[in-house]
């Protein structure tokens, strides 16, 4: 039982280049989440899905798109990336109340 | 508009000190708070959820106690692997399908 993974653990983009950031959990979990974590700034909702085929914006949302394949996979797309997108990028699902993260991809843009 | 402040934001101590890690918030409606244990590098771990004032959990040299304005996070006897970033976030009732608003966290260090 892996809990929640996420691929890549670390990525160097170019201003403009593009990429996919993977999530998967198997914990049968309805509910996934995606946050960006900068130092001072906390954790931020960029967004959600409550369930599988429905996805929605959270605080963040801006230069970011999210795909929710199945029950299991829920990816976020950046299409252009800017340095203001660089952070730490985690993953999350909930079980009732609880959400369980993954371990994060960090991301830099250059 | 709802909001999570933690206190302090960096925490020194000895092993075996005492102490107590604040978390306070405005929110419309408490749903639940949650507090997580973040290590360097890592994602956050789940610790206790607490829905209403009065309620207490604990977890080895951990506690958690609720109030209407805040929480805190009592750490007995602290040891050297207790030192992380422990991160508070709130729930609303009015909050769509459990999005939490974090706090930016409280890192403590423990030294022996």
């Amino acid at each position: 039982n892996a809990g929640v993974t996420q691929t890549p653990k670390f990525q160097v983009l170019k201003t403009g280049q593009s990429m996919t950031l993977q999530c998967a959990q198997d914990m049968n979990h309805n509910s996934m989440y995606w946050y960006r974590q900068d130092p001072g700034m906390g954790l931020r909702l960029i967004y959600y899905s409550a369930s599988e085929g429905t996805t929605d914006k959270g605080e963040v949302p801006n230069g970011y798109n999210v795909s929710r394949l199945n029950k299991r996979e829920f990816s976020l797309r950046l299409e252009s990336a800017a340095p203001s997108q660089t952070s730490v990028y985690f993953c999350a699902s909930k079980k009732k109340d609880e959400q369980y993260f993954g371990p994060g991809t960090r991301l830099t843009v250059t | 508009e709802d909001q999570v402040t933690q206190s302090p934001e960096a925490l020194r101590l000895q092993e075996g000190e005492s102490s107590s890690l604040n978390c306070s918030y405005t929110v419309s409606g408490l749903r639940g708070l949650f507090w997580y244990r973040q290590d360097p590098g890592k994602g956050p771990e789940f610790l206790f959820t607490l829905y209403s004032a009065g309620e207490e959990k604990e977890k080895e040299r951990l506690k958690a106690t609720l109030t209407k304005k805040e929480s805190f996070l009592h750490i007995t006897a602290p040891k050297p692997e207790d030192s992380a970033t422990y991160l508070c976030a709130v729930q609303s009732r009015g909050g769509s399908q459990g999005n939490l608003i974090f706090g930016k966290g409280t890192k403590l260090s423990v030294k022996p």
